[in-house]
């Protein structure tokens, strides 16, 4: 069966710090990988997707980019965090020909 | 652009009560619709889709059916229990591989 992994599940780091996070999926291959951020009351926006290794497809100008070394691994990383990087960071994927995204657990990001 | 448009909650309900979220889009062509939930502390799950007009979705006692003539996708449940309680998405897909999510409406199921 699929399953997804994102860690870490909560992290708090300074304003200036550098961040990544990580998605890997595994029981599928060649997905369809996805960021999504949901900042406090506010519902889920697309960061970034991507249909392949190295493909990225940015949705949003922001100070966070994204990176696929590996069929399914999916990496968010950020030089320099902003307050406004805070949120909860959720992953997800899908596979071609398929309705349903599935999602990972999240990362609650808090930047202090 | 795609839009999805969602009542805002939260939504506080007696048990047993009966449920509807409403759920209106924007979409050129015919977008695939979906509610997904959310519990608390966890990530996205699909509730149900519904990917052409007059489908109905269900899962769990929910449903909802795809309405274009008033590009409407509400969700309903006859009788709502506490372990309901959690927040609710709307979403649709347009092609593009992408989902465009409402801002999500939070239940809450009290006894």
């Amino acid at each position: 069966s699929q399953t997804i992994h994102q860690w870490p599940a909560t992290l708090v780091q300074p304003v200036g710090s550098p961040l990544s996070l990580e998605c890997t999926v595994e029981g599928t291959s060649n997905p369809n990988l996805y960021w999504y951020r949901q900042a406090a009351g506010r519902g889920l926006q697309l960061l970034f997707y991507s249909v392949g290794i190295g493909q990225i497809s940015s949705e949003v100008p922001q100070n966070l980019s994204a990176s696929r070394p590996q069929d399914r691994q999916f990496i968010l990383s950020s030089k320099k965090l902003l307050l406004s990087d805070s949120g909860f960071y959720l992953c997800a994927w899908r596979t071609l020909g398929s309705y349903e995204q599935y999602f990972g657990p999240g990362t609650r990001l808090t930047v202090t | 652009g795609d839009s999805v448009t969602q009542m805002e909650g939260p939504v506080t309900l007696s048990e047993e009560a009966f449920l509807t979220i409403n759920c209106t889009y924007t979409a050129t062509g015919y977008p695939s619709l979906f509610w997904y939930v959310q519990y608390p502390g966890e990530g996205l799950q699909l509730l149900l889709k519904a990917t052409k007009a007059d489908d109905k979705g269900s899962n769990k006692g929910f449903e909802a059916t795809y309405r274009k003539e008033t590009t409407s996708f509400h969700l309903e449940k006859g009788s709502v229990q506490v372990s309901d309680s959690a927040v609710y998405f709307c979403a649709l897909e347009g092609g593009g591989n992408k989902l465009t999510f409402g801002t999500g409406t939070q239940l809450k199921v009290e006894l």
